[in-house]
Protein backbone atom coordinates (compact mmCIF):
# COMPACT_ATOMS: atom_id res chain seq x y z
CA UNK A 1 0.00 0.00 0.00
CA UNK A 2 1.70 3.37 -1.19
CA UNK A 3 -0.54 5.52 0.67
CA UNK A 4 -2.06 8.96 -0.30
CA UNK A 5 0.47 10.43 -3.12
CA UNK A 6 0.47 13.72 -3.04
CA UNK A 7 2.95 15.93 -5.78
CA UNK A 8 4.76 18.51 -5.77
CA UNK A 9 5.72 18.46 -2.15
CA UNK A 10 6.75 22.16 -2.71
CA UNK A 11 5.50 24.70 -5.06
CA UNK A 12 6.76 27.98 -5.33
CA UNK A 13 5.54 30.95 -7.48
CA UNK A 14 4.47 34.20 -7.88
CA UNK A 15 1.24 36.11 -7.33
CA UNK A 16 -1.12 35.87 -10.13
CA UNK A 17 0.27 32.37 -11.57
CA UNK A 18 -1.72 28.93 -11.71
CA UNK A 19 -1.11 26.59 -9.58
CA UNK A 20 -2.30 22.91 -9.99
CA UNK A 21 -1.74 20.21 -6.49
CA UNK A 22 -2.17 16.83 -7.53
CA UNK A 23 -3.27 13.72 -5.33
CA UNK A 24 -3.26 9.98 -5.93
CA UNK A 25 -5.68 8.18 -3.09
CA UNK A 26 -4.88 4.89 -2.15
CA UNK A 27 -6.62 2.10 -4.02
CA UNK A 28 -10.02 1.05 -3.63
CA UNK A 29 -10.84 4.07 -1.64
CA UNK A 30 -14.13 5.86 -2.50
CA UNK A 31 -13.89 9.30 -0.82
CA UNK A 32 -11.57 11.84 -1.06
CA UNK A 33 -10.96 15.28 0.91
CA UNK A 34 -8.65 18.18 0.32
CA UNK A 35 -7.52 19.87 3.91
CA UNK A 36 -5.59 22.91 3.80
CA UNK A 37 -3.26 23.85 6.70
CA UNK A 38 -2.16 26.94 8.54
CA UNK A 39 -1.37 28.50 11.38
CA UNK A 40 -3.86 30.86 11.72
CA UNK A 41 -6.78 28.85 10.87
CA UNK A 42 -5.81 24.94 11.55
CA UNK A 43 -6.86 22.74 9.21
CA UNK A 44 -10.03 23.65 6.90
CA UNK A 45 -11.59 20.96 4.82
CA UNK A 46 -12.01 22.93 1.46
CA UNK A 47 -13.87 20.11 -0.63
CA UNK A 48 -14.52 16.63 -0.86
CA UNK A 49 -15.42 13.87 -3.53
CA UNK A 50 -17.77 10.36 -2.95
CA UNK A 51 -16.98 8.02 -6.17
CA UNK A 52 -15.21 11.33 -8.06
CA UNK A 53 -18.63 13.24 -7.16
CA UNK A 54 -18.17 16.48 -5.78
CA UNK A 55 -20.50 16.38 -2.53
CA UNK A 56 -19.49 19.69 -0.38
CA UNK A 57 -17.31 21.99 -1.64
CA UNK A 58 -18.41 24.96 1.04
CA UNK A 59 -15.26 25.29 2.11
CA UNK A 60 -13.41 26.79 -0.85
CA UNK A 61 -12.82 29.96 -0.30
CA UNK A 62 -13.31 31.86 -3.27
CA UNK A 63 -14.28 31.15 -7.11
CA UNK A 64 -10.03 31.24 -7.78
CA UNK A 65 -10.02 27.68 -6.20
CA UNK A 66 -11.27 24.54 -8.17
CA UNK A 67 -10.68 20.81 -7.87
CA UNK A 68 -11.79 17.69 -10.10
CA UNK A 69 -11.46 14.25 -10.10
CA UNK A 70 -11.74 12.77 -13.27
CA UNK A 71 -11.04 9.33 -12.28
CA UNK A 72 -10.99 7.53 -9.29
CA UNK A 73 -7.22 7.22 -8.73
CA UNK A 74 -6.52 10.87 -9.61
CA UNK A 75 -7.57 14.12 -8.23
CA UNK A 76 -6.50 17.87 -8.68
CA UNK A 77 -6.73 21.01 -6.66
CA UNK A 78 -5.98 24.25 -8.91
CA UNK A 79 -5.54 28.19 -7.75
CA UNK A 80 -5.72 30.41 -10.24
CA UNK A 81 -4.71 33.21 -9.78
CA UNK A 82 -2.66 32.63 -6.95
CA UNK A 83 -2.37 35.24 -3.98
CA UNK A 84 0.10 35.11 -1.36
CA UNK A 85 -2.53 34.43 1.33
CA UNK A 86 -3.07 30.88 -0.41
CA UNK A 87 0.14 30.32 0.92
CA UNK A 88 -0.28 26.60 3.27
CA UNK A 89 0.09 23.77 3.70
CA UNK A 90 -2.40 21.06 1.46
CA UNK A 91 -3.00 18.17 2.59
CA UNK A 92 -5.47 15.03 0.41
CA UNK A 93 -7.07 12.81 1.88
CA UNK A 94 -8.67 9.58 1.64
CA UNK A 95 -10.99 7.19 2.64
CA UNK A 96 -12.14 3.49 2.20
CA UNK A 97 -16.09 3.98 2.27
CA UNK A 98 -18.48 6.58 2.55
CA UNK A 99 -19.47 6.82 6.35
CA UNK A 100 -18.84 9.15 9.38
CA UNK A 101 -16.54 6.65 11.53
CA UNK A 102 -14.77 5.73 8.53
CA UNK A 103 -11.04 7.28 9.11
CA UNK A 104 -9.28 9.29 6.88
CA UNK A 105 -5.60 8.41 5.46
CA UNK A 106 -3.77 11.85 4.79
CA UNK A 107 -0.93 12.51 1.97
CA UNK A 108 2.40 14.16 3.59
CA UNK A 109 1.01 17.49 1.59
CA UNK A 110 2.24 19.83 -0.50
CA UNK A 111 3.73 23.05 0.67
CA UNK A 112 2.57 26.31 -1.42
CA UNK A 113 4.35 29.39 -1.26
CA UNK A 114 2.76 32.52 -3.35
CA UNK A 115 5.04 35.17 -3.42
CA UNK B 1 -22.53 22.85 14.27
CA UNK B 2 -19.83 20.27 15.51
CA UNK B 3 -16.90 21.47 16.87
CA UNK B 4 -13.91 20.67 18.57
CA UNK B 5 -11.80 22.55 21.31
CA UNK B 6 -8.09 21.24 22.51
CA UNK B 7 -6.97 22.77 25.47
CA UNK B 8 -3.66 23.94 25.58
CA UNK B 9 -1.73 24.60 22.03
CA UNK B 10 0.85 23.41 23.45
CA UNK B 11 2.09 20.42 26.53
CA UNK B 12 5.43 20.14 27.61
CA UNK B 13 6.38 16.63 29.51
CA UNK B 14 9.34 14.85 30.83
CA UNK B 15 10.43 11.91 29.50
CA UNK B 16 8.28 8.79 31.00
CA UNK B 17 5.71 10.97 32.47
CA UNK B 18 2.17 11.01 32.05
CA UNK B 19 0.73 12.38 28.66
CA UNK B 20 -2.40 13.90 28.79
CA UNK B 21 -4.27 15.95 25.88
CA UNK B 22 -7.46 17.80 26.40
CA UNK B 23 -10.10 17.48 23.77
CA UNK B 24 -13.94 18.43 24.42
CA UNK B 25 -16.45 18.57 21.54
CA UNK B 26 -19.88 20.01 20.88
CA UNK B 27 -22.34 17.88 18.87
CA UNK B 28 -25.67 17.36 19.17
CA UNK B 29 -25.90 13.76 18.02
CA UNK B 30 -23.90 11.16 19.07
CA UNK B 31 -20.71 11.78 17.63
CA UNK B 32 -17.76 9.72 16.01
CA UNK B 33 -14.29 11.23 17.60
CA UNK B 34 -10.72 10.59 16.27
CA UNK B 35 -7.18 11.46 17.51
CA UNK B 36 -4.65 12.02 14.51
CA UNK B 37 -0.82 12.75 15.05
CA UNK B 38 1.34 14.80 12.72
CA UNK B 39 4.90 14.71 12.81
CA UNK B 40 6.85 17.20 10.84
CA UNK B 41 6.30 17.79 7.31
CA UNK B 42 4.57 14.61 7.37
CA UNK B 43 0.59 14.16 7.03
CA UNK B 44 -1.73 12.70 9.41
CA UNK B 45 -1.82 9.88 11.29
CA UNK B 46 -5.38 8.38 13.01
CA UNK B 47 -4.42 7.39 16.20
CA UNK B 48 -7.37 6.33 17.43
CA UNK B 49 -11.51 6.47 16.88
CA UNK B 50 -14.50 6.32 19.33
CA UNK B 51 -17.74 4.78 17.41
CA UNK B 52 -19.99 3.82 20.62
CA UNK B 53 -18.65 0.52 20.68
CA UNK B 54 -16.46 0.89 24.40
CA UNK B 55 -15.70 3.88 25.88
CA UNK B 56 -12.43 3.14 26.59
CA UNK B 57 -10.24 3.07 23.45
CA UNK B 58 -6.76 1.94 22.42
CA UNK B 59 -4.69 3.00 20.51
CA UNK B 60 -1.09 2.73 18.52
CA UNK B 61 1.88 3.63 20.22
CA UNK B 62 0.66 2.96 24.30
CA UNK B 63 -2.05 6.21 23.49
CA UNK B 64 -5.60 5.26 24.34
CA UNK B 65 -8.60 8.15 25.06
CA UNK B 66 -11.54 7.75 27.22
CA UNK B 67 -15.20 8.78 26.00
CA UNK B 68 -16.98 10.84 28.78
CA UNK B 69 -20.55 12.27 27.50
CA UNK B 70 -21.09 13.79 30.50
CA UNK B 71 -18.36 15.79 30.16
CA UNK B 72 -18.45 15.85 26.31
CA UNK B 73 -14.75 15.42 26.88
CA UNK B 74 -12.56 12.79 24.58
CA UNK B 75 -9.16 13.09 26.78
CA UNK B 76 -5.72 11.27 25.30
CA UNK B 77 -3.66 9.72 27.35
CA UNK B 78 -0.03 7.65 27.44
CA UNK B 79 1.00 6.58 30.68
CA UNK B 80 5.00 6.92 29.92
CA UNK B 81 5.86 9.64 27.37
CA UNK B 82 8.99 8.48 24.75
CA UNK B 83 10.85 11.17 22.99
CA UNK B 84 9.03 9.48 19.75
CA UNK B 85 6.20 11.05 20.72
CA UNK B 86 7.00 14.56 20.29
CA UNK B 87 4.46 15.75 17.66
CA UNK B 88 1.56 17.68 17.02
CA UNK B 89 -2.04 16.28 18.03
CA UNK B 90 -5.53 16.76 16.75
CA UNK B 91 -8.36 15.57 17.91
CA UNK B 92 -11.42 15.54 15.49
CA UNK B 93 -15.36 15.11 15.26
CA UNK B 94 -18.00 13.65 12.78
CA UNK B 95 -21.30 13.62 13.64
CA UNK B 96 -22.63 10.14 13.24
CA UNK B 97 -25.80 10.94 11.65
CA UNK B 98 -23.94 12.73 8.71
CA UNK B 99 -22.74 9.77 7.26
CA UNK B 100 -20.25 11.72 5.33
CA UNK B 101 -16.73 10.90 6.61
CA UNK B 102 -16.33 14.49 6.59
CA UNK B 103 -14.00 15.54 10.39
CA UNK B 104 -14.13 18.71 11.66
CA UNK B 105 -10.22 18.92 13.68
CA UNK B 106 -9.51 21.08 16.85
CA UNK B 107 -7.06 23.79 16.59
CA UNK B 108 -4.08 20.97 17.50
CA UNK B 109 -2.17 20.24 20.94
CA UNK B 110 2.14 20.17 19.86
CA UNK B 111 3.41 18.04 22.49
CA UNK B 112 7.26 18.49 23.51
CA UNK B 113 8.84 15.79 25.86
CA UNK B 114 11.93 16.85 27.62
CA UNK B 115 14.69 14.27 28.48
Amino acid sequence: DAGVIQSPRHEVTEMGQEVTLRCKPISGHNSLFWYRQTMMRGLELLIYFNNNVPIDDSGMPEDRFSAKMPNASFSTLKIQPSEPRDSAVYFCASSPRTGSNSPLHFGNGTRLTVT
Amino acid sequence: AQSVTQLGSHVSVSEGALVLLRCNYSSSVPPYLFWYVQYPNQGLQLLLKYTSAATLVKGINGFEAEFKKSETSFHLTKPSAHMSDAAEYFCAVSPSSSNTGKLIFGQGTTLQVKP
